[in-house]
C-alpha cells in the first residue's frame, strides 16, 4: 500500500524559505513521480510542480518558476519541495502526491503540512 | 493555461439521490481529465482518471464521461461520506489546472 508521510508544519517569516518532506512507502520511485500541491485556508486546489526521479527531470508551474525546487533522495524514498522568498499569500496547506506521469493524475495524496508565513 | 470551470459551486442532495456535476475546459482536452473528492479535513483522493476510469476501490456509484472540452462526473445513490467537495482537473498540459470545486451537502 502506497503512503507518503509529510514533514510537520511551519511558521515562516516573509522572505525566508521552506522546505517540505514527503516520505513514501510502497512506492517505487522508478514508476511514478511526486507532485506538488497546495490549497490557501478556505480555497481550491493549486498544482505547483511534480519530479520524475527515473528521469531526473521536474517542472514548476510558471508562477513558481524561480521560486520553487523539487528534488528527491531515491535512497531514503524521500521527495523535497522548497519554496523561497516566502510571502503572506503563500501560506498554505502543503500536499505531496504520488502522480503518474503518462495520464497525470495523483493519488494518493500525504496528509498535508501547513505553511504559515507571518511576522 | 488552461481554466476548469465547474457548474455548480454548490449543491444540497439528500441521501439516496443522483446528482451531477459539470467541468468545462477552456480548450479541448481529449480525456485528460479526472475527478477528485476531498472531505472536511482531509487530503484529496482521486475517484476517476481519464474522464471515466474509476480508480482502485472507489465505489462503483461514481462515474465520470465526456470528452474534449465537457466532462461530468455522476453520484447516483448519495451515501452519507459523499458529502464532500469535488474538483476536476485537467492532465492535458502544464500547469496541471483545477476547477474551483464543487461543494455537495445534505
Amino acid at each position: 500500500q502506497v503512503q507518503l508521510v509529510q514533514s510537520g508544519a511551519e511558521v515562516k517569516k516573509p522572505g525566508s524559505s521552506v522546505k517540505v518532506s514527503c516520505k513514501a512507502s510502497g512506492l517505487r520511485f522508478s514508476d511514478y513521480g511526486i507532485a506538488w500541491v497546495r490549497q490557501a485556508p478556505g480555497q481550491g486546489l493549486e498544482w505547483m510542480g511534480g519530479i520524475i526521479p527515473i528521469f531526473g527531470s521536474s517542472k514548476s508551474a510558471p508562477k513558481f518558476q524561480g521560486r520553487l525546487t523539487i528534488t528527491t533522495d531515491e535512497s531514503t524514498r524521500t521527495a523535497y519541495m522548497e519554496l523561497t522568498t516566502l510571502r503572506a499569500d503563500d501560506t498554505a496547506l502543503y500536499y505531496c502526491a504520488r502522480y503518474d506521469w503518462s495520464l497525470n493524475w495523483f493519488d494518493p495524496w500525504g496528509q498535508g503540512t501547513l505553511v504559515t508565513v507571518s511576522s | 493555461d488552461i481554466q476548469m470551470i465547474q457548474s455548480p459551486s454548490s449543491l444540497s442532495a439528500s441521501l439516496g439521490d443522483r446528482v451531477t456535476i459539470t467541468c468545462r475546459a477552456s480548450q479541448t482536452i481529449s480525456d485528460y481529465l479526472n475527478w477528485y473528492q476531498q472531505e472536511a479535513g482531509k487530503a484529496p483522493r482521486l475517484l476517476i482518471f481519464a474522464a471515466s476510469s474509476l480508480q482502485s476501490r472507489v465505489p462503483s456509484r461514481f462515474s465520470g464521461s465526456g470528452s474534449g472540452t465537457d466532462f461530468t462526473l455522476t453520484i447516483s445513490n448519495l451515501q452519507p461520506e459523499d458529502f464532500a467537495t469535488y474538483y476536476c482537473q485537467q492532465s492535458y498540459s502544464a500547469p496541471f489546472t483545477f476547477g474551483q470545486g464543487t461543494y455537495l451537502e445534505i
